[in-house]
């Protein structure tokens, strides 16, 4: 079945400094990526939607320039959280759309704690 | 844009009884609605989904239902047992095409607790 990989799947860092996650799509072409961020106990917040090759559309209240979205392959999507500060911390997830059957593939998380 | 609430919060039941979750959406053009399960610290597991030229949708112990003129759909899981407790989540989407980019947006989650 379809596996979208994301690394790294744990992260601790400094405050202040800029920590990037990746989200690869092994087997199909990930036209559209979703990013999600979960803090404990809660739901999965949709942050941005990305299109290969385009910019990224956030949802309400999530800073674009904080929250940076690269998606410059089919294959390919990147988060980077600019200048992370505790608050920050959270666990965030990334989903693919196939659109060749229409279903969702998540990554596995990314436990992000920024000390 | 669309908006998803989920009852209960939480959710105990013994073992071998049914437990059923429900959701309620907003946006009418909404079509697609899968139900997942999470378990701590991993990724949303899909353990089963309907779309909206359907009704009813079984998979063995488990089964959604969809009412699109109240926009509600529900999770039923029969015989439960406690590896069935965990965390699940409804989440709905509107099908990718005609400006729509497919996002899928979820319910707020509820801790089912199967007690031996």
């Amino acid at each position: 079945g379809a596996v979208v990989s994301q690394h790294p799947s744990w992260v601790i860092c400094k405050s202040g400094t800029s920590v990037k996650i990746e989200c690869r799509s092994l087997d199909f072409q990930a036209t559209t990526m979703f990013w999600y961020r979960q803090f404990p106990k809660q739901s999965l917040m949709l942050m941005a939607t990305s299109n290969e090759g385009s910019k990224a559309t956030y949802e309400q209240g999530v800073e674009k320039d904080k929250f940076l979205i690269n998606h410059a392959s089919l294959t390919l999507s990147t988060l980077t959280v600019t200048s992370a500060h505790p608050e920050d911390s959270s666990f965030y997830i990334c989903s693919a759309l196939d659109r060749t059957n229409y279903g969702y593939t998540f990554g596995s998380g990314t436990r992000l704690t920024v000390v | 844009g669309e908006n998803v609430e989920q009852h209960p919060s939480t959710l105990s039941v013994q073992e071998g009884d049914s437990a059923v979750i429900k959701c309620t959406y907003s946006d009418s053009a909404s079509n697609y609605f899968p139900w997942y399960k999470q378990e701590l610290g991993k990724r949303p597991q899909l353990i089963i989904d309907i779309r909206s030229n359907v009704g009813e949708k079984k998979d063995q112990r488990i089964a959604v239902t969809l009412n699109k003129t109240a926009k509600h759909f529900s999770l039923h899981i029969t015989e439960t047992q406690p590896e069935d407790s965990a965390v699940y989540f409804c989440a709905a989407s509107i099908r990718v095409g005609s400006g729509n980019t497919g996002k899928l947006i979820f319910g707020q989650g509820t801790t089912l607790q199967v007690k031996p």
